[in-house]
């Protein structure tokens, strides 16, 4: 059975890096695109961006910019770096597994990590 | 980007009856080269992430009951409760993965409660 754990820190100020990390057990990165999504309080989600295990990416075209992903395939692991944050980046952040290729939807996800950003 | 909206925002169904819930999407998400519809259905309960019940537009994930099903083609879809449990209770969404370069789009959500 396919589990994501996930960690990162919970507050950060204006401007800082959010950094978050998903651990994969019960298989392997190899075969699939792994994502990340969030969801501010209270709202929609919202696709951040996805890497395959040999680290190829697509981003959101509005978070591109600051957005960056990588993968760890020893520790069996990805992660995802977001620059710049403002208050409008406070959410839910959820890893999730999409598919092998040609379009994902997600079918495993981590248990969530809210971030806030606050001075 | 296609937008993927949703109808109703809320609804309330009485035990028993069914529950019907629309998506529509900004273009067509049927593939026609494998005659497949890239949208997703989810299921989401407070403070979980959400469950995939539905991909394909109608094809039903391992484990979801058969009371669930979904149905439509290129831009409109449908996600249908037969008979609502109490469990049923939730926020559903309706995701397009039609889009090349990948820019996954979610409906807005539907809040699904007990009248």
């Amino acid at each position: 059975q396919v589990q994501l754990q996930q960690w990162g820190a919970g507050l950060l100020k204006p401007s800082e890096t959010l950094s978050l990390t998903c651990a994969v057990s019960g298989g392997s990165l190899r075969g699939y695109y792994w994502s990340w999504i969030r969801q501010p309080p209270g709202k929609g989600l919202e696709w951040i961006g996805e890497i395959n295990h040999s680290g190829s990416t697509n981003y959101n075209p509005s978070l591109k910019s600051r957005v960056t992903t990588s993968v760890d395939i020893s520790k069996n692991q990805f992660s995802l770096k977001l620059s710049s944050v403002t208050a409008a980046d406070t959410a839910v952040y959820y890893c999730a597994r999409g598919g092998g290729s040609g379009g994902s939807c997600f079918g495993y996800w981590g248990q969530g990590t809210l971030v806030t950003v606050s001075s | 980007d296609i937008v993927v909206t949703q109808s109703p925002d809320s609804l309330a169904v009485s035990l028993g009856e069914r529950a019907t819930i629309n998506c529509k999407s900004s273009q067509s998400v049927l593939y026609s080269s494998n005659n497949k519809n890239y949208l997703a259905w989810y299921q989401q309960k407070p403070g979980q992430p959400p469950k995939l019940l539905i991909y394909w537009a109608s094809t039903r994930e391992s484990g979801v009951p058969d009371r669930f099903s979904g149905s439509g083609s290129g831009t409109d879809f449908t996600l249908t409760i037969s008979s609502l449990q109490a469990e049923d209770v939730a926020v559903y969404y309706c995701q397009q993965y039609y889009s090349t370069p990948p820019v996954y789009t979610f409906g807005q959500g539907t809040k699904l409660e007990i009248k």
